[in-house]
């Protein structure tokens, strides 16, 4: 079946490490997204890409960085440049054209000690 | 004004109650708009995307008003499993990027 994975799903991490998510996508979508979300926050975009080589900083980019050497995959580095880093970040996807519907991953949650 | 707004609820319900929640927008360029439903700790699924003509989906009713500016949903004879966090996306015209409301708690007790 097609879709989005991300891992790890848990990760710990201490304060000051950089740590790298992994988000794998077999939907041939061509945009792929990063969001953090927080309790009471909602969904805050950090990264985006709409093609492979490319990719844009979202609302909350500071402390991250990303690639997107491949169509299928757009890992997330938190670098120890981010303040606050524990949160749930989700990947997410969609075909460039029609309908904006994002699929999305299963998440990865991150807790910094 | 936030882009997007939502009552954050919660909202308490019996089973097999209606209830509907809101979601305003401020740019009236939008063009595209959609309901996700996000469990406890888990990604937010596409429930509904909302049509000009307003769609639905079995106990699931979406509706578009543009010139008040919001998308409202509308759930028929709640189900304890609909208990969730309803969240709105609302992408604005050629910017490729979801603008996200906080999300609707719901709550549907037996």
């Amino acid at each position: 079946d097609g879709g989005i994975t991300q891992s790890p799903k848990y990760l710990f991490r201490k304060e000051g490490q950089n740590v790298t998510l992994s988000c794998e996508q077999n939907l041939n979508h061509d945009a792929m997204y990063w969001y953090r979300q927080d309790p009471g926050q909602g969904l805050r975009l950090i990264y985006y890409s709409q093609i492979v080589n490319d990719f844009q900083k979202g609302d909350i980019a500071e402390g991250y960085s990303v690639s997107r050497e491949k169509k299928e995959s757009f890992p997330l580095t938190v670098t120890s440049a981010q303040k606050n880093p524990t949160a749930f970040y989700l990947c997410a996807s969609k075909k460039d054209s029609g309908a904006n519907v994002l699929t999305f991953g299963a998440g990865s949650r991150l807790t910094v000690l | 004004r936030k882009e997007v707004e939502q009552d954050p609820g919660p909202f308490n319900v019996p089973e097999g109650a209606t209830v509907a929640f809101n979601c305003t927008y401020s740019n009236s360029a939008s063009q595209s708009f959609f309901w996700y439903r996000q469990d406890c700790r888990k990604e937010p699924k596409l429930l509904m995307s909302v049509y000009s003509s307003g769609n639905e989906d079995g106990r699931f009713t979406a509706q578009l008003n543009r010139a008040s500016q919001y998308i409202s949903l509308l759930i028929r004879d709640s189900k304890l499993s609909d208990s969730a966090t309803y969240l709105c996306g609302i992408n604005a015209g050629n910017n490729r990027k979801l603008i996200w409301g906080l999300g609707t708690s719901l709550a549907v007790n037996p």
